[in-house]
């Protein structure tokens, strides 16, 4: 595998249930992030991890959950959905040195809450 | 805080047509600039870079040139191909920025007809 992954590329799930989306970078990236891309409106950062630590949180609802056990991988956790959740998901990852570095994109997990 | 403002698609053009989509910006800092590239179905791709002014980023035959003093970065290609069906988006990255965040414009769609 190569680039930025992404595990599953499409999910369907009713509002009670609870599902993980996993993104895991081959590249030997420093920092991993989620995006958020919904119909008609511009890419929503989520959240971002720079050396495992969660720096920036974009008022993010409880009901998404992030997880980056190590510099490599990085999880989502869905739980209580609400059909507006419903759009693709972007993970990237950059090396980050001196700020403004090129950020990876994986190609995303199309999800439909139901 | 920092934004991107990309002129609205979608833009229709025939094959070998010349193409140009604006992007200005605004931000506090001195950003590095970018286009990304998305194809049907496909996560983001980086398709060209600057990070200071006056330089020019290239790919694919699209350039972009960052222009410091009318806060700009319009992307052109000379002519187009069918195969440069996609939505483009002009970013920003602030160097000061904790965790090398970016910051999209809203994406302008692209449709080159044979």
């Amino acid at each position: 595998e190569t680039g930025v992954t992404q595990t599953p590329r499409h999910l369907v799930m009713g509002m009670t249930n609870k599902k993980s989306l996993k993104c895991e970078q081959h590249l030997g990236h420093n920092a991993m992030y989620w995006y958020k891309q919904s119909a008609k409106k511009p890419l929503e950062l989520m959240f971002v991890y720079s050396l495992e630590e969660r720096v920036e949180n974009n008022s993010v609802p409880s009901r998404f959950s992030p997880e980056c056990p190590n510099s490599s991988h990085l999880f989502l956790h869905l739980h209580t959905l609400q059909p507006e959740d419903s759009a693709l998901y972007l993970c990237a990852s950059s090396q980050i040195r001196s700020g403004g570095e090129t950020q990876y994109f994986g190609p995303g997990t199309r999800l439909l809450v139901l | 805080g920092d934004s991107v403002t990309q002129m609205e698609g979608p833009v229709t053009l025939s094959e070998e047509a010349f193409l140009t989509i604006n992007c200005t910006y605004t931000a506090t800092g001195y950003p590095s600039l970018f286009w990304y590239v998305q194809y049907p179905g496909e996560g983001l791709q980086l398709l060209l870079k600057a990070t200071k002014a006056d330089d020019k980023g290239s790919n694919k035959g699209f350039e972009a040139t960052y222009r410091k003093e009318t806060t700009s970065f319009h992307l052109e290609k000379g002519s187009v191909q069918v195969s440069d069906s996609a939505v483009y988006f002009c970013a920003l990255s602030d160097r000061k920025a904790a965790g090398n965040k970016l910051t999209f414009g809203g994406g302008t769609r692209v449709l080159v007809k044979p």
